[in-house]
């Protein structure tokens, strides 16, 4: 598709239970990202794939974030048991190959309750 | 590391108005910088990158911005504000310590930008 689709765009959970999120790039783009975006407008890096491996994830909390891109699927980021301090936006973005600019996916609220 | 400095939260500007909102930049190797919108409950928008060459880069919905590198700045700015330009601009730097094209982008703090009539 021409834009990273993002699913779903609300999710309510409740503490200690799991979060799904999911990501669809857009076609020909080989890079996808992941970020958070809490308080007010602070962007937090959570981790970049080149197809289906990992590029860089520096910024992934260990215990409780995994993340995937498998061929043929969305990309997805999982959080298990969530805490409340998860509550945020995360966003998805791809670029090309040889591309300097990434585009955005409209976002998942993520609440937790 | 990379950062990027957006010194003011707000900007207010009346419409038809030049606008300009400021962002500085501290990086170890040469820079590539953006500037990204988003407007509420949405995702963000790229408008414009500047890379190499010309210091005057032009973007999408009439923006540009002008790369000073003895500042270390890349400010927005536009020459005639609309009320509908009121959103939330960020400027972001693309991350040089790994190669490839997924080095991430490490963002500002965000200028809230409102055009009044």
């Amino acid at each position: 598709g021409e834009e990273v689709a993002q699913t779903p765009k609300h999710l309510v959970r409740g503490e200690g239970q799991k979060a799904k999120l999911y990501c669809a790039p857009i076609k020909g783009h080989s890079y996808v990202f992941w970020y958070q975006q809490v308080l007010k407008n602070e962007f937090k890096f959570l981790i970049s794939f080149q197809n289906e491996n990992v590029f860089d994830e520096t910024g992934m909390p260990k215990e409780r974030f995994s993340a995937k891109c498998l061929p043929n699927s969305p990309c997805s980021l999982e959080i298990q048991a969530t805490k409340l301090e998860d509550s945020a936006v995360y966003f998805c973005a791809s670029s090309r190959p040889s591309g300097r600019e990434a585009f955005f996916g409209q976002g998942t609220r993520l609440t937790v309750v | 590391a990379q950062s990027v400095a957006q010194p003011e939260d707000q900007v207010n500007v009346a419409e038809g108005n030049p606008l300009t909102v400021k962002c500085t930049y501290s990086v170890s190797g040469n820079p590539y910088l953006f500037w990204y919108v988003q407007y509420p409950n949405r995702g963000l928008q790229f408008l414009l990158k500047y890379i190499t060459g010309d210091n005057l880069v032009k973007g999408s919905y009439g923006f540009e911005a002008e790369f000073n590198k003895s500042q270390t700045s890349f400010h927005l700015k536009k020459p005639s504000a609309l009320v509908s330009d009121s959103a939330l601009y960020f400027c972001a730097v693309r991350d040089l310590g790994l190669t490839g094209g997924g080095n991430k982008l490490t963002f500002g703090t965000g200028t809230q930008l409102k055009v009044e009539l």
